[in-house]
């Protein structure tokens, strides 16, 4: 089966611009995830959907960061404005339910850097 | 709170060594658990997970991990690690939402 899809892999950007990421879950699976990845930190999550529905979204800097997954099948993540603080590694996953039984599947990120 | 926590930073073994790597979780009830392994500029690859029965997990690559419910804890082993091995490791539970921790860098020397 197709993987988790995310664009783009790498995007630079000045501070204070804005950006947007791209996410396809896994065919079927409810449940989406994305995650921020700060270098030598372990992932946290931002914003957790079930279908299109905001399950979680108590770690979303939400005056910057914004969300959303329209049709509860892909998804986007977008930074407005983006500071420094904000390079990191964006990883969107998928599971089939909430409580990933079926297993989570992450894509391979997008590497943002905010110069 | 909930919290994950991964004592070990940083670990580096020599290769043909045992490897040990500890996960200890902070939770209401016996969450899911996971370890995933994450090369340098790759994704995020499970290495094994626990949901019930056997405390002894067997995954992927060689790895295998104990869970224990009187230490919460959730240590993964490997008997002899290999020079692919060195990594970044991430414990995970899974209380309704996967949270991680730190992890930890095996670095494995000649």
């Amino acid at each position: 089966e197709a993987g988790v899809a995310q664009s783009p892999r790498y995007k630079i950007i000045e501070k204070r611009q804005s950006v947007a990421f791209w996410c396809n879950p896994i065919s079927g699976h409810a449940t989406l995830y994305w995650y921020q990845q700060i270098l030598g930190q372990g992932p946290k999550l931002l914003i957790q959907f079930q279908n299109n529905g905001v399950v979680d979204d108590s770690q979303l800097p939400k005056d910057r960061f914004s969300a959303e997954r329209l049709k509860g099948v892909d998804s986007t993540l977008k930074i407005q404005p983006a500071k420094l603080e904000d390079s990191a590694v964006y990883l969107c996953a998928s599971s089939l339910d909430r409580q990933g039984e079926g297993g989570y599947t992450f894509g391979s990120g997008t590497r943002l850097t905010v110069v | 709170a909930q919290s994950v926590t991964q004592p070990d930073i940083h670990i580096t073994v020599s290769e043909g060594a045992s490897l040990e790597l500890r996960c200890n979780y902070s939770y209401g009830a016996t969450p899911y658990l996971f370890w995933y392994v994450q090369s340098p500029g790759q994704g995020l690859q499970l290495l094994l997970k626990y949901f019930s029965g056997d405390t002894l997990v067997q995954g992927i690559k060689g790895f295998e991990a104990e869970f224990k419910r009187s230490q919460s804890s959730f240590n993964l082993r490997k008997p002899s690690v290999h020079w692919s091995d060195a990594a970044e490791y991430f414990c995970a539970v899974d209380d309704y939402k996967l949270s991680f921790g730190a992890g930890t860098t095996v670095t494995v020397r000649a």
